[in-house]
């Protein structure tokens, strides 16, 4: 266990619903990642926040994605209108900024099935 | 633009001897670099980062890499193979404490 605990841990929708992650980060994590992994493929980035700002979103984020980290703590990734090509699992990661580089401690993933 | 390139996408080899997974990053700034290592149906574990401090760095399990950077390369080994090291590995490169980015993985096979 990394600390970083991912809920579901497995979804599977019909296409067209709407669907939402979520992820918490280590208490005391200011950086959180979103990162997309298909079967066979190395995890994709898909954005990131710093505390509670979101600083950067991958084009691969199309508008149907939309992510959030309200109080800087949690953070959600929305998907509206689920297309058969968004099925991955989704994976957050976080670490703490500030000092000594440190790694990102992954949680287990969202797997997304979109039927 | 910033990237990082898994030459091997799949390595075999024989319990007992030597792993190598090649890594090389694009050019920029001062990179730190990490090896991530994901087992069937588990998450993502760090193995070993570089951050600009000793250029050969020690991990878990018996793994190091050693940074090049007049190869920009950061090649994974392990001297003796076994039979638990089967899985993904992803080398890793981050600049400025940005994203990290991740290389498209090496695919490891122990056999007895």
């Amino acid at each position: 266990d990394t600390g970083v605990s991912q809920d579901p841990r497995h979804k599977i929708t019909k296409r067209g619903q709407n669907v939402t992650f979520r992820c918490d980060p280590i208490s005391e994590h200011n950086r959180l990642y979103w990162y997309r992994q298909t079967l066979g493929q190395g995890p994709e980035f898909l954005t990131y926040f710093q505390n509670e700002a979101q600083l950067e979103k991958s084009r691969l984020l199309s508008d149907r994605f939309s992510a959030e980290r309200p109080k800087g703590s949690f953070s959600t990734l929305e998907i509206q209108r689920t297309e058969q090509g968004d099925s991955a699992m989704y994976l957050c990661a976080s670490l703490t900024t500030g000092g000594a580089t440190t790694e990102a401690f992954f949680g287990q993933g969202t797997r997304l099935t979109v039927v | 633009a910033q990237s990082v390139t898994q030459l091997d996408s799949h390595v075999s080899v024989s319990e007992g001897t030597p792993v190598l997974l090649r890594c090389n990053y694009s050019s920029s700034y001062s990179p730190s670099l990490f090896w991530y290592v994901q087992h069937p149906n588990k998450g993502l574990q760090l193995l070993l980062k570089y951050t600009s401090a000793a250029t050969l760095v020690k991990g878990i399990n018996g793994f190091e890499a050693e940074f090049k950077k007049s190869e920009t390369s950061f090649h994974l080994t392990k001297p003796s193979a076994h039979m638990s090291d089967a899985a993904e590995y992803f080398c890793v490169v981050s600049y400025n404490t940005d994203k990290l980015i991740f290389g498209t993985g090496t695919r490891l096979q122990v056999f007895p």
